[in-house]
């Protein structure tokens, strides 16, 4: 799986979007891009996948660069209980596993 | 409602006597898996099963047994615990390994072995 680069640590004012960027130069083409959160030691949560197209779901948005070497999660209103740590990970090769990096953590402020 | 769920939440052992955690989940899902996680460290994968009878070892397997007689239940054994086996560990299901399928994680269980 390739690797990815994320900040490690953000801040988002409460009800502003939240945009949390990944870096992943080096995907193939038959990889996706995941997101997941782990909010203080909790079981880590999905929130998003996607492999070519920007996709959306109940709780965000993912931005997939056309070159797909980057990628961008979009909270669009954050709130106090999205203060978590955010996992970008590319996904192809390992069956099953998921390889995470120290993520993003991300704190939204009153 | 779709979980994975763990158990005990949080134990204190001493070295050397044998546990269990258990795992549940209840979405029909072939593949099961169990990470610790330690600071600075992330997650690792210990052991994974991709269907009944079927597992195998992942990162950080050593000290650690799995077993798969049901398709809804992992329990993690620690035969001889070790104060380096004091951790945060979870217990993760998705429906298969595929790369398209995202996956469901209990809640954590965080042990202490002193």
């Amino acid at each position: 799986d390739a690797k990815t680069t994320q900040p490690p640590s953000m801040d988002c004012a409460e009800g502003r979007a939240a945009n949390l960027p990944c870096n992943h130069s080096t995907i193939s083409g038959n990889e996706y891009v995941y997101w997941y959160r782990q909010i203080h030691s909790q079981g880590p949560q999905y929130i998003i996948h996607g492999l070519k197209n920007n996709e959306t779901n109940e709780m965000a948005s993912l931005i997939i660069t056309e070159d797909r070497k980057s990628s961008t999660l979009i909270l669009p209103h954050a709130t106090l209980r999205d203060t978590a740590v955010y996992y970008c990970i590319a996904r192809g090769t390992s069956y099953g596993k998921l390889t995470f990096g120290q993520g993003t953590i991300l704190t939204v402020h009153p | 409602e779709a979980q994975v769920t763990q158990n005990p939440r949080y134990l204190i052992t001493v070295t050397g006597k044998k546990l269990t955690v258990t795992c549940s989940q209840n979405m029909n899902h072939e593949y099961m898996s169990w990470y610790r996680q330690d600071p600075g460290l992330g997650l690792r994968q210990i052991y994974y099963s991709m269907n009944v009878e079927v597992t195998d070892k992942g990162d950080v397997p050593e000290g650690y047994k799995v077993s798969r007689k049901e398709k809804r239940n992992f329990p993690l054994i620690l035969e001889s615990p070790s104060p380096n086996q004091t951790s945060l560990y979870f217990c993760a299901s998705s429906s298969s390994g595929t790369v398209n399928t995202e996956a469901f994680f209990g809640q954590g269980t965080r042990l202490t072995v002193v």
